[in-house]
């Protein structure tokens, strides 16, 4: 099976400038998450869709940061303005509901704000 | 809320067994995940163990739990050059979301041949 395509993979901009990056899970996979990793961490929940809605986004920096998964399949992630502590890896996940919530991680997108 | 520690670093002759530990905090997590980061990729998973568990064993992988002491240990068994890269612990806290993995810092593993 395909896994859980991101794209781009490096990303580099200026701050306050905006930037958004996509996801297309695994087919089938009804959950789809957005995960921050800053460098020498291990990564932080952002985001958590079950299907098209919002199961937790209780991490994600609302002011800046936005996700949608329009139809329940593919999301995209923006963040606007960026700052100097936006860099980081945006990894994302997909998995299918079950009791051992194992979760299928994308390669990542490389953010990095000069 | 949930904390995770991990030693950083491990290094291990090719053949060795490695053992890498992982403390928590929070007592209610139910499942306990073991992830694997190669350079430049995303986190791959290994193996976990549910909470009633108290040793797991997937081929060359052993994973120990001690929920009194909130501990838990991956064993990796004739550790190949194959197996350096950064390994997490992540437990996954009653009530929090299911996608709510606690991540440590990893602890990075290094094979020497």
């Amino acid at each position: 099976e395909a896994g859980v395509a991101q794209s781009p993979r490096y990303k580099i901009i200026e701050k306050r400038q905006s930037v958004a990056f996509w996801c297309n899970p695994i087919s089938g996979h009804a959950t789809l998450y957005w995960y921050q990793q800053i460098l020498g961490q291990g990564p932080k929940l952002l985001i958590q869709f079950q299907n098209n809605g919002v199961v937790d986004d209780s991490q994600l920096p609302k002011d800046r940061f936005s996700a949608e998964r329009l139809k329940g399949v593919d999301s995209t992630l923006k963040i606007q303005p960026a700052k100097l502590e936006d860099s980081a890896v945006y990894l994302c996940a997909s998995s299918l509901r079950s009791g051992a919530n194992v979760l299928t991680f994308g390669a990542g997108s490389r953010l990095t704000v000069l | 809320g949930e904390d995770v520690e991990q030693s950083l670093f491990l290094s291990v002759r090719e053949g060795d067994s490695s053992v890498i530990n992982c403390t928590y905090t929070d007592s209610s997590s139910t499942y306990l995940y073991w992830y694997k980061q190669e350079p430049g990729a995303g986190l791959q998973l290994l193996t976990y163990i549910f909470s009633n568990m108290d040793m797991k064993q997937d081929q060359r992988l052993t994973v120990l739990l001690n929920k009194k002491d909130k501990h838990l240990s991956l064993r990796i068994a004739d550790t190949q050059t194959g197996d350096s890269a950064i390994y997490f612990c992540a437990p996954s806290p009653l009530g929090g979301s299911q996608g709510n993995l606690i991540f440590g810092k990893g602890t990075k593993l290094s094979v020497k041949p």
